[in-house]
Order: C-alpha cells, then sequence, then structure tokens
C-alpha cells in the first residue's frame, strides 16, 4: 500500500524559513516523479513543485520560484520541501502526491494527509 | 499562462441524478488533464487521469471524456458518498508545470 506521510509543518514568523518532509512506502520511490501541492483553508488546490525521479529535473509555480527549493533523497525514499522567505499567502496546508506511473501525464494518484504551514507575526 | 475554468460552480443534484462537470482550458493541453474529488477534511483523489483513463478503484460510473480546451466528468447516477466538490488539473509540457481548476461543488 502507498503511503505518504508529511512532517516538518508548524508556525513560522514572515521572512522565515521551513523544511518539510515526505516519508514515502510501498512503491519504487526512485521511479515516480513527485509533487507538493498547497491547500489555503478554504481555497483551491495550488501546485507548487515538482521534482522527476532521479532528482535531476525540477520545477516550481511562479510564485514560489527563487525561495522554495524541491530535493529528494531516494535512499531514504523521502521528499523535501525547503521554503525560505516565507510570507502570509503562503499560509496552507502542503501536501506531498506522487505522479501517476507508466505512459501517464497527468494525475497525482497517491496523497499524504497533508501538514499545516502558518505564516503568522 | 494556461487558465481552468469549472463550471457550474455548484451543481444542486440528488442521488441517483446524472451529474456532468465541465473543465474549460484556455489554450489546448491536448489530453493532459485529470480529475479530483475532495471530500472536507481529506485529501484529493484521483479519479480520471488523461481525460478519459479511470484510475485504480474508481467506479464506473465516474468517467471522462474531451481533449484541446473542453473536458467534461460525468457520474452517471450519484450515489450518497459522491457529493463533495470537484477539481481538474493540466499538465504543461512548456513551460513544465501543472495547474488546477477552481473546483465545482455537487451538493444536495
Amino acid at each position: 500500500e502507498v503511503q505518504l506521510v508529511e512532517s516538518g509543518g508548524g508556525l513560522v514568523k514572515p521572512g522565515g524559513s521551513l523544511r518539510l518532509s515526505c516519508a514515502a512506502s510501498g512503491f519504487t520511490f526512485s521511479n515516480f516523479a513527485m509533487n507538493w501541492v498547497r491547500q489555503a483553508p478554504g481555497k483551491g488546490l495550488e501546485w507548487v513543485s515538482a521534482i522527476g525521479g532521479g532528482g535531476d529535473m525540477t520545477y516550481y509555480a511562479d510564485s514560489v520560484k527563487g525561495r522554495f527549493t524541491v530535493s529528494r533523497d531516494n535512499s531514504k525514499n523521502s521528499l523535501f520541501l525547503q521554503m525560505n522567505g516565507l510570507r502570509a499567502e503562503d499560509t496552507a496546508l502542503y501536501y506531498c502526491a506522487k505522479k501517476v506511473g507508466g505512459i501517464a501525464m497527468a494525475g497525482f494518484d497517491s496523497w499524504g494527509q497533508g501538514i499545516l504551514v502558518t505564516v503568522s507575526s | 499562462d494556461i487558465v481552468l475554468t469549472q463550471s457550474p460552480a455548484t451543481l444542486s443534484l440528488s442521488p441517483g441524478e446524472r451529474a456532468t462537470l465541465s473543465c474549460r482550458a484556455s489554450q489546448s493541453v491536448s489530453t493532459f488533464l485529470a480529475w479530483y474529488q475532495q471530500k472536507t477534511g481529506q485529501a484529493p483523489r484521483l479519479l480520471i487521469y488523461d481525460a478519459s483513463n479511470r484510475a485504480f478503484g474508481i467506479p464506473e460510473r465516474f468517467s471522462g471524456s474531451g481533449s484541446e480546451t473542453d473536458f467534461s466528468l460525468t457520474i452517471s447516477s450519484l450515489e450518497p458518498e459522491d457529493f463533495a466538490v470537484y477539481f481538474c488539473q493540466y499538465r504543461s509540457i512548456r513551460p513544465p508545470g501543472f495547474g488546477f481548476g477552481p473546483g465545482t461543488k455537487v451538493d444536495i
């Protein structure tokens, strides 16, 4: 069974930093691209970042480019999101999500339970 | 940037009725479109990937269709557990990335 478990969230002041982690199990982690998606309270879904299976290709939404860095450690089946220069508008529930495999192009077929990040003074 | 528009914003139906949800892209996304269901307090659940392929374990009453800019999700006969918010999502190749529509709430 695929499991994704996020950790590392919390309350941080504007301008501060946090590092989110996502522990993966139940699948061959290195074979799949992974993503971070966030959801502000009561709002819709926003894609944040993606990383290829090997970790060499990374992509970001314009809203976080230059402030957030995605990485992975395939030896530890772990995904990370380093968030710097946090703003109030970064307050959200952050999900890690696994891209659907094979030749499929669009879809995230497994999601964690989410971790809350609150940016407030 | 590609913008997804979902309609209607809210769909009020009864169990047993047919639901048709629309997702329109501001430019072609080929068939690189997915649909998700989200219930309150839960993570999204993938229903359809690549426009028309049901994800593993998804009941046959869910179906997706469309290509380029116009897509739809159909629930053939609503079950009580289907009342939720539904999001569409595109994948872009150039520039690489993803985006979500604002959602359609299906309620009683």
